[in-house]
């Protein structure tokens, strides 16, 4: 079972905003200000969105945002585009030098 | 620029090992960690462990911990997995990723993966 739960499925139109929740406990990312969230295309290696929790690397679109509450993390992505379809998991620092990911949701643009 | 290149897919029986290599370029390897983080078909990312590329130091998942092996060579600038006592659930994709040995916690470039298909 993945440390961090996510929800396995979310789906919007072309436009429409999202938000996808990744739900810890106060040992990793209710303690923690470090949790990113990666996407993955089909048969590719995931790339990095969000870090810190709300930081965007350099590259990425301000569609995608990210915030969090108590021991839930959360990404937005605005103005949903085709090319936003693709699978989407959240990390967290979770102390000890250690790190847990959630169980990837899938995004479906329709 | 960045690249971490991996190894070719690898086929094992059960109770074989595994060995996966993961060669950085385009940084100063030392300043850096490698993580090892893996997916089974069809579901998400595991956190696996990880090699400081500087002095070595390692840290492995308790649920592996005693099965994986993470080193590197310097000199090569290339991070190593070794995984041992393999089982059908460790089919799997095993990426390797970065992580800035400043005290950051985010994977800023990851390997293509490794598909390891353990089967009889």
């Amino acid at each position: 079972q993945p440390a961090l739960t996510q929800p396995a499925s979310v789906s919007g139109s072309p436009g429409q905003s999202i938000t996808i929740s990744c739900t810890g406990t106060s040992s990793d990312v209710g303690n923690y200000n470090l949790v990113s969230w990666y996407q993955q295309h089909p048969g590719k290696a995931p790339k990095l969105m969000i870090y810190e929790g709300h930081k965007r690397p350099s590259g990425v679109s301000d569609r995608f945002s990210g915030s969090k509450s108590g021991n839930t993390a959360s990404l937005t992505i605005s103005g949903l585009q085709a090319e936003d379809e693709a699978d989407y998991h959240c990390c967290s620092y979770a102390g000890d030098y250690t790190w847990v990911f959630g169980g990837g949701t899938k995004l479906t643009v329709l | 620029q960045v690249q971490l290149v991996q190894s070719g897919a690898e086929v094992k029986n059960p109770g074989a090992s595994v060995k996966v290599s993961c060669k950085a370029s385009g940084y100063i390897f030392n300043n850096y960690v490698i993580h090892w983080v893996r997916q089974a078909p069809g579901q998400g990312l595991e956190w696996m462990g990880w090699v400081n590329g500087g002095n070595g130091d390692r840290k492995y998942s308790q649920n592996l911990q005693g099965r994986v092996i993470l080193n590197r060579d310097t000199s090569a600038s290339t991070a190593y997995m070794e995984l041992s006592s393999l089982k059908s659930e460790d089919t799997a994709i095993y990426f390797c990723a970065r992580v800035d040995g400043s005290g950051h916690a985010f994977f800023d470039y990851w390997g293509q993966g490794t598909l390891v298909t353990v089967s009889s």
